[in-house]
């Protein structure tokens, strides 16, 4: 019973080169959520989603970020134009459903490395 | 903003010894999730407490919950080495309970 997989594990991109970063959901589960993580710090919320749905990008930058969960396929964090800052591990989550009691199940994450 | 505070920052501990790490919080929430990290891995759920539960036990995990000093704690009794990694409170950042707001979270270290 394979959990979130998340592809690649390290991604070395240079500066103004794009990131794309791939989340294959637990089977089942139809909602993901992505967050990012800084050295010493905890998560952070970036975005929800559900199949072709964008449902909360409230903490998802304006500009350069992206996401999508296509039906067919595994969801996708895009970056464009990646800067130093956005060095990070990027973690992916997937739940079955929503709703105030059902636990996140995360992927191992992408740590992603800007040169 | 952030939400769940843990403390402490660090905790070193022998084998056999209880761990409590805590967690405190700033607004009202529905539930508050503890998860451990191991490094260079994903989160790991350990145990979800609902708002109007007082304590919860897994094993030897022991959470409580403390709604109007907006505080939680983790005890993990007789700890082990493999004990030892990150541990994070998660609390739900909306109505709906689908993001999470995490603290910075406690890194335990257990020596055998």
């Amino acid at each position: 019973n394979a959990g979130v997989m998340q592809n690649p594990r390290h991604l070395v991109r240079r500066r103004g080169q794009e990131a794309r970063l791939r989340c294959s959901p637990m089977k089942g589960h139809s909602h993901v959520y992505w967050y990012r993580q800084l050295p010493e710090e905890g998560l952070k919320f970036m975005v929800y989603l559900q199949k072709e749905n964008i449902i909360d990008e409230s903490g998802m930058p304006k500009e350069r970020f992206s996401a999508e969960f296509p039906k067919e396929g595994p969801s996708i964090l895009r970056i464009q134009q990646v800067v130093r800052g956005d060095s990070a591990a990027y973690f992916c989550a997937s739940s079955p459903a929503t709703g105030n009691y059902q636990p996140q199940h995360f992927g191992d994450g992408t740590r992603l490395s800007i040169l | 903003s952030q939400q769940g505070e843990e403390d402490p920052q660090a905790l070193s501990i022998q084998e056999g010894e209880n761990a409590t790490m805590n967690c405190s919080y700033k607004t009202s929430i529905n539930n508050l999730q503890w998860y451990r990290q191991n490094s260079g891995r994903g989160l790991v759920h350990l145990i979800l407490i609902r708002s109007n539960e007082r304590e919860k036990h897994s094993g030897r995990l022991r959470v409580t919950l403390d709604t109007s000093k907006k505080s939680s704690s983790l005890l993990i009794t007789a700890s082990r080495a493999a004990d030892t990694a990150s541990y994070f409170c998660a609390t739900d950042a909306n109505q709906a309970g689908t993001a999470l707001i995490f603290g910075k979270g406690t890194t335990l270290s257990v020596s055998s």
